[in-house]
């Protein structure tokens, strides 16, 4: 079965620095994704970056990192050059299943983070 | 603009009611979904369909039901034997097997 840990309930980090949110799961698929979403107290989900399990290189995407470890079955998000605006709950997400095979998403529980001016 | 639209906003829902919530893209997304999440708590999947006229249930799919009769409409009826609905629920689409999930804004369900 999938399972996405987040094992930071709340996090806070100064304005400019750079903060990690930490995510590991746990599946028998070899073929997954991996997914970080963004939902600030208005409650849309937007989607921040995305992993795929046979993708060799980390992604990027602007100022968000996926930091993805798998043999340790990790993918934790580093947001660099925090910003007051990016204070807001953080979901990790996974979906097992190749491209012709679309599985069910499993998310974490989540992760608060308060930057601070 | 491509998108997801859910409606209404809030629901207020009686004792014993059955109650329905939209969700409507034109994304021309093959895979539509539907999530309920609690406050402080995670996305926990309730329905999710890959193609229409077909669907599956997901993690909590009891005292719920959906159709897909067309492909950019994904209806949620909460039923009356879901004792304890009062929940944001947010629906999502994409494209089949990419993986990469569009929102809605989301419906907040509140019982009266």
């Amino acid at each position: 079965a999938q399972k996405i840990t987040q094992t930071q309930p709340g996090m806070f980090v100064q304005e400019k620095e750079a903060v990690t949110l930490d995510c590991t799961y746990d599946t028998s698929d070899p073929s997954y994704g991996l997914f970080w979403y963004k939902q600030p107290s208005s409650g849309e989900m937007i989607f921040l970056i995305y992993q795929g399990s046979y993708d060799q290189q980390n992604a990027t995407e602007g100022r968000y990192s996926l930091n993805f470890q798998k043999a340790r079955k990790s993918a934790n998000l580093v947001i660099s050059a925090s910003q007051l605006g990016d204070s807001a709950m953080y979901f990790c997400a996974m979906r097992e299943g190749t491209y012709t095979n679309a599985g069910k998403s499993t998310f974490g529980d989540g992760t608060t983070l308060t930057v601070k001016p | 603009d491509g998108g997801i639209t859910q409606s209404p906003k809030y629901l207020f829902r009686k004792e014993g009611q059955n109650v329905t919530l939209s969700c409507e893209q034109n994304l021309n997304h093959d895979a539509m979904y539907w999530y309920r999440q609690d406050p402080g708590q995670g996305l926990r999947l309730i329905y999710y369909s890959q193609i229409v006229n077909d669907f599956q249930k997901g993690d909590i799919a009891e005292g719920y039901s959906v159709s897909r009769e067309k492909k950019e409409s994904f209806p949620l009826t909460v039923t009356s034997a879901q004792k304890n609905p009062t929940a944001f629920y947010l629906c999502a689409s994409s494209i089949s097997g990419s993986g990469t999930e569009v929102f809605g804004p989301g419906t907040r369900l509140l019982v009266l």
